[in-house]
């Protein structure tokens, strides 16, 4: 039982190229859901899921993009970089009204 | 709409000394209440969660929570810190009666403990 894995840890981009964050589960988790990290902010969210095939916006969605085909799999994509997107990046997924469990994040820099 | 505000972005106490951290919260439905925390370069942890069965919730390390809905409060305590406490706690809010909504976080306390 791996809990809730995401991959890179850390990434580099350049202004404007695109890149997905992996997020994956194990645990049969209906809801997942995508955060971002800045200092003195807390976690914001960006975009969410309570199923497959059904995402929303969060908080702070604009220039990313999410789906979700299968119940384990949550990506966030970035179209193109920008340095205000330099950020910790956490998903986190829950069953029902019970605590989230968090991935150990993506750590992201857009020069 | 619901929110969360942590009072005290930081907090420093003497090793042995009581930890209080505060968070209130804003909700228009009966809210679920949770305290995360987090060590430097990691990911969140869960600490406690209130989720309308008793107002006095234990979690790990010591810690414990009091959910007080006439001061919409939820804080944070521990009577004897120790130097391993030492990290950044969230607050966070979601609502009991729909399952499928995100948490709201507060903006977090970075607790500091000293020898």
């Amino acid at each position: 039982n791996a809990g809730v894995t995401q991959t890179p840890k850390f990434q580099v981009l350049k202004t404007g190229q695109s890149m997905t964050l992996q997020c994956a589960q194990d645990m049969n988790h209906e809801y997942m859901s995508w955060y971002r990290q800045d200092p003195g902010m807390g976690l914001r969210l960006i975009h969410y899921s309570v199923g497959a095939g059904i995402t929303d916006q969060g908080e702070v969605p604009n220039g990313y993009n999410v789906s979700r085909s299968t119940t384990e799999d949550f990506p966030l994509r970035l179209l193109s970089a920008a340095p205000s997107q330099t950020s910790v990046y956490f998903c986190a997924s829950r069953m029902g009204g019970y605590g989230y469990t968090f991935g150990s994040g993506t750590r992201l820099t857009v020069v | 709409a619901q929110s969360v505000t942590q009072l005290g972005s930081h907090v420093s106490v003497s090793e042995g000394a009581l930890v209080l951290l505060r968070c209130n919260y804003s909700s228009s439905v009966p809210p679920y209440l949770f305290w995360y925390v987090q060590y430097p370069n990691q990911g969140l942890q869960l600490l406690l969660k209130y989720t309308s069965a008793a107002t006095l919730v234990k979690g790990i390390n010591g810690f414990e929570a009091e959910f007080k809905k006439s001061e919409t409060s939820f804080h944070l305590t521990k009577p004897s810190a120790h130097m391993s406490d030492a990290a950044e706690y969230f607050c966070a809010v979601s609502d009991a009666n729909q399952a499928g909504t995100a948490l709201i976080f507060g903006k977090g306390t970075t607790l500091s403990v000293s020898s």
